[in-house]
Parts: C-alpha cells; structure tokens; sequence
C-alpha cells in the first residue's frame, strides 16, 4: 500500500536555528514528491517537486533533497514567518494516476523570535 | 491572475442533509481535483476531473459525488451528511501534465470550504 509518513508531527525552533523535516515513502513506483506549505485557514501553497533520488531543489531558506526512499526539508537560520505547516505529497508511475496524490500527514513548524 | 475561488467559505449542517461546494479554477487550469482534510487522516483524494470527465477517484462512500463544467468550473456534492464529514474541502486546479516527463501536475489550492456537520 502507498504511504507517506512525515515527522515529526511538529516542531518548535528559535529564529536562527536550522533543523530539518523528513518525509519518507513507501510507493509502487515514485513519479514526483511534491512539498507544500500551508498557512491556517488557508490551502497549501506549492513548494517543490522533485522526481529522481539525488535531485535538490533551493527556494530561499528552503532546501529539498530526495533519496530513494525519503525526502528532507532543510530550514537554514528560520524566521518567524517561516512558521506554518509543511506537507510532503507523492505522486505514483501507476497509470492514469490523474493528480491522485498522496500526502502526509504535516509537520508543523513555529519559529520563536 | 486570480487563483483558485471555492464559495461558500464555510457551512454549517445537519446529519441527513446534502451540501454543494463550487470551485472556480485559475483561467486555463482545465484539471480540478478535490481533497478532504481532516485533523485525523490529513489530505485525502476525493476525485479529479478533466474536460468534463471524472478520471480517478478516491475511496470514499458514493455520497461523495461531482462534476465539472465546460467553463472548467467544478462542484462536489455530499448527501445524506454524517457526523465525519466534518471536514475542510480543498479543491485544486491545474495544467495537464508535460508528455513523459511528469511535470506541471504541481496543484494550485483555493482556501477552502470549511464544512461542519451537527
């Protein structure tokens, strides 16, 4: 069965103090793992895509890496406003799979100044 | 460029009615999907729709319905509403996938209808 499991569940950090996100996934067969940021009350807004093992993607203090089997989100020096909650979402190879993602559960980050 | 508009923002019903949720794509995103997020079980497929035809659906009970304009405008449709349909449904817009490279599938949310069931 495909799963994406993402943690941890949420994280408190000081501004200035980079950690990582994980997202690992247990698919047939990976076509892209896409992350998002969602801020309350809103919907998730895009991030990145990734698609083969090795690839990183960079978006100002964002950095996503991918491996065979997990994917992580650095967060280099966050600020406040980076807070929000981030979501890791797979797309599988299987045939007319037509935007059927499957998505984490979040992990959602507070950045305290 | 407006993004995605889903109406109403939030609703409020009984157990045994039904609710239609609209969504308005970003001009020219001809593929809509739908998702349910709940607190316990996060993100979850409802359904996708292309020109018309609903081409993959999720594994929810067939009071989960919907259906798609040819303006690419969408609306979803829940009958008989229970208690765990509680939920924020996002409906996301998006350009058709590049052939054999997988790109472009990237989904623009609208914000939401926050729907709760009393």
């Amino acid at each position: 069965e495909d799963q994406v499991t993402q943690s941890p569940e949420a994280l408190r950090l000081q501004e200035g103090e980079s950690s990582s996100l994980n997202c690992s996934y247990t698919v047939s067969g990976l076509r892209g793992l896409f992350w998002y940021r969602q801020d309350p009350g809103k919907g998730p807004e895009f991030l990145f895509t990734l698609y083969s093992a090795g690839e990183e993607k960079e978006k100002e203090r964002l950095k996503a890496t991918l491996t065979k089997k997990e994917s992580f989100l650095h967060i280099t020096a966050p600020k406040p406003e980076d807070s929000a909650t981030y979501l890791c979402a797979v797309l599988t190879s299987a045939p007319y799979n037509f935007n059927k993602f499957y998505f984490g559960s979040g992990t959602k980050l507070n950045v305290k100044p | 460029k407006a993004g995605v508009t889903q109406t109403p923002r939030y609703l409020i019903k009984t157990r045994g009615q039904q609710v239609t949720l609209s969504c308005s794509p970003i001009s020219g995103h001809r593929s809509v999907s739908w998702y349910q997020q709940t607190p316990g079980q996060g993100l979850q497929f409802l359904f996708e729709y292309f020109s018309e035809t609903q081409r993959n659906k999720g594994n929810f009970p067939g009071r989960f319905s919907g259906r798609q304009f040819s303006n690419s405008r969408s609306e979803m449709n829940v009958s008989t509403l229970e208690l765990g349909d509680s939920a924020l449904y996002l409906c996301a817009s998006s350009l058709p996938p590049a052939s054999g490279t997988g790109g472009n599938e990237k989904l623009f949310f609208g914000s939401g209808t926050q729907l709760s069931v009393l």
